[in-house]
């Protein structure tokens, strides 16, 4: 079935810092890749997406490159900030268990903290 | 538009009781998804419905129930709560069930059983 991998938190770093969280998956055909943010106390947002090989998908000095030949969809951000700090998500869209249609399989999440 | 709501934020049950944690969308979305999420994990599917009077079980589905009677409010029940169900319940909502289309959360329910 799908999975999702992305690397282990806590992720720390001083502002302005570089970010890179990893992401790999495992799926059937050509599924759309997705970044979530959860910032504390609240839901998952979607930060940003790509739906094809090659895509680059970008949000708010976020940007991830949809790599279908090493399976891969890595978090960029050239220099963080303290606001930054969250938890990360990094999921795909398959077809669902039943019923037709699609769902999203998440990776565990990686937690980011961006300190002064 | 408020979004996806979801009553109540915070929740303790004890073994064998049961509830209903409510979810309601304003943006007359069509698909609509509950999932759960276990400390280190990430999201798990729960149920998810395509529309007013249809649902579906997603990957883990034993020990609730959903109805969806309107296109804006999709509860899930739990019948006789257990210490597994412990964990963190968030609704979602999409206008379509392709690939490449957006899920939209609410703020989620932390439900524990002891």
């Amino acid at each position: 079935g799908d999975s999702v991998t992305q690397m282990e938190g806590p992720v720390t770093l001083s502002e302005e810092a570089f970010l890179t969280i990893n992401c790999t998956y495992t799926a059937t055909g050509y599924p759309s890749l997705f970044w979530y943010v959860q910032y504390p106390g609240e839901g998952l947002q979607l930060l940003l997406k790509a739906t094809k090989a090659d895509d680059k998908g970008s949000n708010k000095g976020f940007e991830a490159t949809y790599r279908k030949e090493t399976t891969s969809f890595h978090l960029e951000k050239g220099s963080v900030q303290v606001s930054d700090s969250a938890v990360y998500f990094c999921a795909l869209s398959g077809p669902a268990p039943t019923g037709g249609g699609n769902k999203l399989t998440f990776g565990t999440g990686t937690q980011l903290k961006v300190e002064l | 538009n408020a979004g996806v709501t979801q009553t109540p934020k915070f929740r303790i049950l004890k073994i064998g009781q049961s509830m209903t944690l409510q979810c309601a969308q304003d943006m007359n979305h069509n698909y609509m998804y509950w999932y759960r999420q276990d400390p280190g994990m990430g999201l798990k599917l729960i149920y998810y419905s395509v529309g007013a009077g249809i649902t579906d079980k997603g990957e883990v589905p034993n020990g609730y129930n959903v109805s969806r009677s309107t296109t804006e409010d999709f509860p899930l029940r739990l019948e006789l709560a257990a210490p597994s169900q412990t964990s963190v319940y968030f609704c979602a909502s999409s206008t379509g069930l392709g690939r490449t289309y957006e899920q939209y959360f609410g703020p989620g329910t932390r439900l524990t059983v002891t």
